[in-house]
């Protein structure tokens, strides 16, 4: 079973929905990431958190809301879509600052 | 502030061609150096990493040095394979004030035909 899993993995949806992207982690890391991927850009952080009671702003985060519900448990929330918020996403895991980090497969998210 | 900048391709080889992906940073300490591969339809999984200068990290026939005086961490492979096809990134990380700052390069996908 792979160690940071998200869902869903594709999502289609309209401008001004509200939408919530989960990700599972199974490798015990107090520390937890929202990426996201636009071609051309690289990876850029939106949300970041280092246990359940912290949470972090990124890069990015306008737009955006988290919540940590467990060590285990990291979702990433659009409050209300919009088309330049089509991305891939991805969740990271990391056990220290300055470590490796481990990646979700990613969620392909599409707003019309 | 701190950047990575790494060639952006696309590049296509054909198989058992040498690889060279070129990657310079900027940072204001010493950070760690990473090199990041995102296979088609997956995530991002560590390929190598080096933690200081003159460090080697080398994985899967991949090798990078990290060079200090250069500023650069170049990803090479002497024979690159149809299963190399990817989108490689380039990273650095750093401690500030408590807390880590992780910069990505854009990614430069590599196709290799067989």
């Amino acid at each position: 079973d792979a160690d940071v899993t998200q869902t869903p993995r594709n999502r289609i949806t309209k401008t001004g929905k509200r939408i919530m992207l989960e990700c599972s982690q199974t490798k015990g890391h107090d520390r937890m990431y929202w990426y996201r991927q636009d071609p051309g850009l690289g990876l850029r952080l939106i949300y970041y958190s280092f246990d359940v009671k912290d949470i972090n702003k990124g890069e990015i985060s306008d737009g955006y809301s988290v919540s940590r519900q467990a060590q285990a448990k990291f979702s990433l929330s659009l409050e209300s879509a919009i088309p330049n918020q089509t991305a891939l996403y991805f969740c990271a895991t990391s056990e220290q600052a300055g470590t490796v980090k481990y990646f979700g497969p990613g969620t392909r998210l599409t707003v019309l | 502030g701190d950047s990575v900048t790494q060639m952006e391709g696309p590049v296509t080889l054909s198989e058992e061609a040498f690889l060279t992906i070129n990657c310079t940073y900027t940072a204001t300490g010493y950070p760690s150096l990473f090199w990041y591969v995102q296979y088609p339809g997956e995530g991002l999984q560590l390929l190598l990493k080096a933690t200081k200068a003159d460090d080697k990290g080398s994985n899967k026939g991949f090798e990078a040095t990290y060079r200090k005086e250069t500023t650069s961490f170049h990803l090479e492979k002497g024979s690159v394979q149809v299963s190399d096809s990817a989108v490689y990134f380039c990273a650095l990380s750093q401690l500030q004030g408590g807390s880590e700052k992780l910069v990505f390069g854009k990614g430069m996908k590599l196709t290799v035909n067989p």
